[in-house]
């Protein structure tokens, strides 16, 4: 079975600074993607970055990155120059990349950027 | 252009009524979702269909039933509400088929509330 842990339930850090958001997952299954996801306070969901298992590179879009590391099953978010715009609550997810593919969510890390 | 697109956004009705959600993707995706956000904001998936075929149906009451007319829509179907039916229900969607790493797209949320 998958399962995603996110262990900080809330964080703050000030405008400009970088911020690390821990995520940490199991599963047994050789390959599959994690995912992280923002969702502001209007409720949409919206897709941030992603990062396979076979991938050798840590993935990058913009402010974000993904550290992975594979030995420790931790795909921490970083994000960098924090923005007020980036208050919202954050979510990792998994999803094997055989077989059935379902993302499964951990519990979620919100976020308040403060001036 | 939205990619993935849910109506109604906001719902509000009696126990005991029936009610459907809509959900229709515009990517060309051979895979579309049903997930619940509850009230402490943890998501979780209730179906899958795959072309139009339902491959992931997790513990969900027989009151709801999916529909797929085609691999463009997916619809929600709820029976008998009940209180605790009161939740934001996502569709999203991806492409299992030819590519194993595909990012899961969501639309923007319906928000159930069951009085």
């Amino acid at each position: 079975a998958q399962k995603i842990t996110q262990t900080q339930p809330g964080m703050f850090v000030q405008e400009k600074e970088a911020v690390t958001l821990d995520c940490t997952y199991d599963t047994s299954d050789p390959s599959y993607g994690l995912f992280w996801y923002k969702q502001p306070s209007s409720g949409e969901m919206i897709f941030l970055i992603y990062q396979g298992s076979y991938d050798q590179q840590n993935a990058t879009e913009g402010r974000y990155s993904l550290n992975f590391q594979k030995a420790r099953k931790s795909a921490n978010l970083v994000i960098s120059a924090s923005q007020l715009g980036d208050s919202a609550m954050y979510f990792c997810a998994m999803k094997r990349n055989t077989g059935f593919q379902k993302l499964v969510f951990g519990t979620g890390t919100r976020l308040l950027v403060s001036p | 252009d939205t990619a993935v697109s849910q109506t109604p956004k906001y719902l509000v009705t009696q126990m005991g009524n029936d009610k459907s959600i809509k959900c229709e993707q515009n990517l060309g995706h051979d895979t579309m979702y049903w997930y619940k956000q509850d009230s402490k904001k943890f998501l979780k998936i209730m179906f899958s269909y795959n072309n139009k075929e339902l491959i992931i149906n997790e513990t969900v009451p027989n009151r709801f039933s999916p529909k797929s007319p085609d691999k463009a829509h997916l619809n929600l179907h709820i029976n008998s509400l009940e209180l605790g039916d009161s939740a934001v229900y996502f569709c999203a969607s991806t492409q299992i088929s030819g590519n194993s790493g595909n990012t899961i797209y969501f639309g923007e949320g319906s928000w159930l509330t069951v009085v």
